[in-house]
């Protein structure tokens, strides 16, 4: 079956640090990439996605490049904000429909003025 | 406009009310999605509909009762609910089933 190993959080960084969130997939074929971000109190907002191997999906500064090799999809951002500060889901969905998205455990980000 | 909306935003009640939780978007999608999401866990799918037809029942209990009146909405009917039904409720939407997902900003639910 299907599943997403995300690095066990959490994580907890100073203000315009680099960071790196690990996310690995199991799946058959060419899966749909996602990260989902979550802050306090809210649902789950799609922050970027990759539908085929070497895309790089981008959004608010943070980055993700589907690697089909090594079965990954880190997620990167180069200077943290304290309003970065979340829940983050790695999450996939295979590419011939009709299946639900399966997600990672959730790695909680905390960054600190 | 990739917005999905829930009605209400906070819900407490009691193991022998009935209540409705409510989901709208009008991004056309034609797929709909009730997860249930309980702290710091990831989401866990209950229902899918797609086209307006019940796809995916997760073996949901029946207290739980989902309806899509129309392509826009979908509903989520509550009865005899436990106290560890209490939860963040998240409703979705997607173009059409297995494709990317949009998220509403959930209800919160605490059954007394």
């Amino acid at each position: 079956g299907n599943s997403v190993t995300q690095m066990e959080g959490p994580v907890t960084l100073s203000e315009e640090a680099f960071l790196t969130i690990n996310c690995t997939y199991t799946a058959t074929g060419y899966p749909s990439l996602f990260w989902y971000v979550q802050y306090p109190g809210e649902g789950l907002q799609l922050l970027l996605k990759a539908t085929k191997a070497d895309d790089k999906g981008s959004n608010k500064g943070f980055e993700a490049t589907y690697r089909k090799e090594t079965t990954s999809f880190h997620l990167e951002k180069g200077s943290v904000q304290v309003s970065d500060s979340a829940v983050y889901f790695c999450a996939l969905t295979p590419n011939f429909g009709n299946e639900k998205l399966t997600f990672g455990t959730g790695t909680r980000l905390t960054i600190i003025p | 406009d990739t917005e999905v909306t829930q009605t209400p935003k906070h819900l407490v009640m009691g193991m022998t009310n009935k209540k409705s939780l409510k989901c709208e978007q009008h991004m056309g999608h034609r797929a709909m999605y009730w997860y249930k999401q309980k702290a710091k866990k990831p989401p866990e799918l209950m229902f899918v509909y797609s086209y307006e037809k019940l796809s995916i029942n997760e073996s949901v209990p029946s207290r739980f009762s989902p309806e899509c009146p129309n392509s826009s909405l979908l509903n989520l009917h509550l009865h005899a609910l436990q106290p560890e039904d209490s939860a963040l409720y998240l409703c979705a939407s997607s173009q059409v089933f297995g494709y990317e997902q949009y998220f509403g900003p959930g209800t919160r639910l605490t059954v007394t």
